[in-house]
Formats: C-alpha cells, sequence, structure tokens
C-alpha cells in the first residue's frame, strides 16, 4: 500500500502563479486534510474534508482553495500564490468516526503524506 | 481558541528515560494525540488518550489528565533514532487536530 501520496514533492513558483496540490490516499479512509508546516510554528490546519464533494476551512484557509470530487484525492490550490505561502505542506487521511475501543474516546489517528515544499519567490 | 505548550527542546542520552509535557487550552477536546516527525519526514501517530490515565504501546507510554489539561509523553531506553520532533496534539471534531509547536529531542551517545 502507497497510503498518503503528495505530488509534487518540490516546487518554486514566483509571485502571482498559480498551482494545485494533488494528495491521493489508496485507504478508503473518509476524512482528508491539508496542513502547512512553518518553522517554529507546528502543523497548522488549511482545510480539510469529510467525505466526498464536501470540504470545511481549517485554521489557516486564507489564499486557499480545496476540492475533493473523488474519495480518494483531496486537492489544493494557490489561485495567486505570495512568498508568505513558501511551506512545507502535509496531506493527511483518516478514518471517520470513533476508535474502534470507544471506552477510550475519540479520534482516529491520522496518516501523513512525505509533504510538498513549495517555495514562492 | 485553542493553544498547547510545550518544551521547544529536550537533550538527553542513549538509554535513558525522557518525559515531554504537554498543556492545553481548548474550547471542544475528544483526546490527546502524539506524533513523531524526524527531520525532513512525515509525521507519524504515536500515541493517543482518550480518557484519564496511562497508555502504553512499547517503550512509548503516554498520559493525560483532563482536570488539569494536562499530558505527557514518556520514552524509555532511549535511542539514537529517537532524535525527532514530538508534537502534542488536541483532538477536535472530525479528527481535525490542533498541534503544539513541538519539542526536539536530541539523543546523544
Amino acid at each position: 500500500n502507497a497510503g498518503v501520496t503528495q505530488t509534487p514533492k518540490f516546487r518554486v513558483l514566483k509571485t502571482g502563479q498559480s498551482m494545485t496540490l494533488l494528495c491521493a490516499q489508496d485507504m478508503n479512509h473518509e476524512y482528508m486534510y491539508w496542513y502547512r508546516q512553518d518553522p517554529g510554528m507546528g502543523l497548522r490546519l488549511i482545510h480539510y474534508s469529510v467525505g466526498e464533494g464536501t470540504t470545511a476551512k481549517g485554521e489557516v484557509p486564507d489564499g486557499y482553495n480545496v476540492s475533493r470530487l473523488k474519495k480518494q484525492n483531496f486537492l489544493l490550490g494557490l489561485e495567486s500564490a505570495a512568498p508568505s505561502q513558501t511551506s512545507v505542506y502535509f496531506c493527511a487521511s483518516s478514518p471517520a468516526g470513533v476508535r474502534p475501543d470507544r471506552a477510550r474516546g475519540g479520534n482516529q489517528p491520522q496518516h501523513f503524506g512525505d509533504g510538498t515544499r513549495l517555495s514562492i519567490l | 481558541g485553542q493553544s498547547l505548550e510545550q518544551p521547544s527542546e529536550v537533550t538527553a542520552v542513549e538509554g535513558a528515560i525522557v518525559q515531554i509535557n504537554c498543556t492545553y487550552q481548548t474550547s471542544g477536546f475528544y483526546g490527546l494525540s502524539w506524533y513523531q516527525q524526524h527531520d525532513g519526514g512525515a509525521p507519524t501517530f504515536l500515541s493517543y488518550n482518550g480518557l484519564d490515565g496511562l497508555e502504553e504501546t512499547g517503550r512509548f507510554s503516554s498520559f493525560l489528565s483532563r482536570s488539569d489539561s494536562y499530558g505527557y509523553l514518556l520514552l524509555q531506553e532511549l535511542q539514537m533514532k529517537d532524535s525527532a520532533s514530538y508534537f502534542c496534539a488536541v483532538g477536535r471534531g472530525y479528527s481535525t487536530l490542533t498541534f503544539g509547536k513541538g519539542t526536539m529531542l536530541l539523543v546523544s551517545p
């Protein structure tokens, strides 16, 4: 199993250019997420999706759009790239619902891709 | 809002035990998770606490006290390969996570 695959792995853009980052998962997970990671900032949630055709905003959604046309794919778009969007972008997926051991409470673990390193000049 | 506090860096020697603390403030809580990230790599899931108490997975254990909004990750019998960043994360609805800024663990011989 490939798990979560992100393409491209590296990209350099000029300010104002647009691009789309692709995330694909083969684990049949319902939920998918996009994060950005900056030095000293940890991971911050950009957008997420709880199923095909649905998306929702995370902590830092401005300047990004997403689409989930197929269950296995989650696209992140930058319409007009800015230097402040230079970052490492991680996609993740998780099963829906609570953990099987319900007595221990909620969330399922997230499975991450290897990241896309994006530089905007 | 959400905020998590964890130390920025911890150092230890091989074979030792280290504890990484995490305190949080959150308006919604679906458990505390821990993720490991090696330099240049992807975060990987380590441990989860949905209820108070200790969870043990091999050399790693995690603890949660919801009344104190506090948790920790305990790493025993440290190995060089444990040198990495460790993130605590508070769970919210739909398995979304709010991450802390991470603790860099440096293990020396």
